[in-house]
């Protein structure tokens, strides 16, 4: 099956500084996702994106699949950002989305 | 916004009992998966179900485990003899369009056995 990593592990950020986590993925995809899994362990949906640019408020989100590659980018990061981003991909012709170990953000005020 | 809802939030159970999750997709949705996260590891994807038929399921997904949709509105997990190692957070989760939508999670039920 695909292979999904993601980097880095941790981070810890000061209250309005920027950061780019990334996602790399060994084979090509027809869908990805971006999670955030709050401290109560709910999995929020943050992006679908399979290829290409988007933005939501302070994120935004860039899937090269040609280069099998995913960033997610926080601005202005806030505490509430704080938990774990997984990034998820599907696998061409599987419905199961492939998480990878996911970055594990701290943001302190 | 629609939602994927569980229940229940919580359960702890005896090694050995029997456990059923049960879960509410969204209601337009046709594709419903389960997954599981055991605490502090990835989420692991269990099983996908499409017209009243499993589509895929991991190894994770042995004999003990079982699907239903028993109608037209729950969809459920069912673990027949529970271990140790079943102790996780059991997500639901459910799309429109099969692989090439987004998929929606619910919030999950954890599981503690004991």
């Amino acid at each position: 099956g695909i292979q999904v990593e993601q980097s880095p592990p941790d981070l810890i950020l000061q209250e309005g500084a920027n950061s780019t986590l990334r996602c790399n993925f060994s084979d090509s995809v027809n869908n990805l996702q971006w999670f955030h899994q709050n401290p109560w362990g709910q999995l929020i949906n943050l992006f679908y994106i399979p290829s290409g640019t988007k933005q939501n408020g302070r994120l935004s989100a860039t899937t090269v699949a040609t280069e099998r590659y995913s960033l997610l980018y926080i601005s202005s990061s806030q505490t509430t950002d704080s938990g774990v981003y997984f990034c998820a991909p599907t696998g061409a012709g599987s419905y199961q989305l492939t998480f990878g170990k996911g970055t594990k953000l701290s943001v302190i005020p | 916004e629609p939602e994927v809802t569980q229940t229940p939030s919580h359960q702890v159970t005896q090694m050995g009992q029997e456990v059923i999750l049960r879960c509410v997709p969204i209601s337009n949705h046709l594709y419903f998966y389960w997954y599981r996260q055991i605490l502090g590891q990835k989420v692991e994807f269990l099983v996908s179900f499409y017209n009243n038929e499993i589509s895929e399921k991991s190894e994770i997904f042995d004999d003990q485990f079982s699907v239903e949709r028993p109608d037209g509105s729950n969809f459920t997990l069912k673990i027949r003899s529970t271990k140790l190692e079943d102790s996780a957070m059991y997500f639901c989760a459910s799309t429109g369009r099969g692989s090439g939508n987004t998929i929606y999670f619910g919030e999950g039920s954890w599981l503690t056995v004991v």
